[in-house]
């Protein structure tokens, strides 16, 4: 069964604070891996795609890595800033489904 | 302004009186989809359409109908709402049902069923 398991379900962090959140998955065959943040009250909106041949990719304060011998993917989030809390959530692509992680959290505090 | 629209944004209803959520987007996408997300369990697809008057099951479709008349609209039929269905839905859109293309969400749709 295909499956995306994301860790911690939830964390607090002070502004201007670095935080790794993490995605395991055993979706086979792989495609593609995307990172999405979720603000409170909207849909999700797409930070990163990965494929299988790349292994870090950055958008801002955002750098999302990915080990595709593991099936691991990390999101790290720089100096956090209060516009960061929101929930993050990945998913994963075979040929033709998307899975989707259960999403993780984030709280930033001033 | 490139979006996806839903409406209502919240609803609130009683079990088995028939209810539509509408869905429309203005990007020209052929590949179109609805979710639900509930705590602790993510999103997961209920139905999705490839193209207009293309439709297919997700992974959980029972109780939901939809049709793809047009290529900018796909509304959401529940035609006898239960409590389960108590969940916040999102509908989104892709150029194309394509392995690297983005999905679009709307805003979501909280609905609750008394």
């Amino acid at each position: 069964k295909n499956q995306v398991e994301q860790s911690p379900q939830s964390l607090i962090i002070l502004e201007g604070k670095n935080c790794t959140l993490q995605c395991n998955y055993t979706v086979s065959p792989f495609s593609n891996l995307r990172w999405y943040k979720q603000d409170t009250g909207r849909g999700p909106v797409s930070l990163t795609i990965m494929t299988f041949s790349e292994n870090t990719k950055s958008n801002g304060r955002y750098t999302a890595t990915l080990d595709a011998d593991t099936k691991q993917s990390s999101l790290h989030i720089t100096a956090s800033q209060l516009s960061d809390s929101a929930s993050y959530i990945c998913v994963v692509r075979n040929d033709y489904k998307l899975s989707f992680g259960a999403g993780t959290t984030v709280t930033v505090r001033a | 302004e490139a979006q996806v629209t839903q409406n209502p944004r919240y609803l609130i209803t009683v079990t088995g009186k028939k209810l539509t959520v509408t869905c429309s987007q203005n990007m020209n996408h052929e590949y179109m989809s609805w979710y639900r997300q509930d705590p602790g369990l993510g999103l997961r697809q209920i139905y999705y359409s490839m193209n207009v008057e293309v439709t297919d099951k997700g992974d959980v479709p029972e109780g939901y109908k939809v049709s793809r008349k047009e290529k900018r609209n796909f509304p959401l039929i529940l035609e006898s709402p239960s409590p389960n269905q108590t969940s916040l839905y999102f509908c989104a859109s892709s150029p194309r049902a394509g392995l690297r293309n983005e999905q679009f969400f709307g805003p979501g749709t909280r609905l609750t069923v008394l």
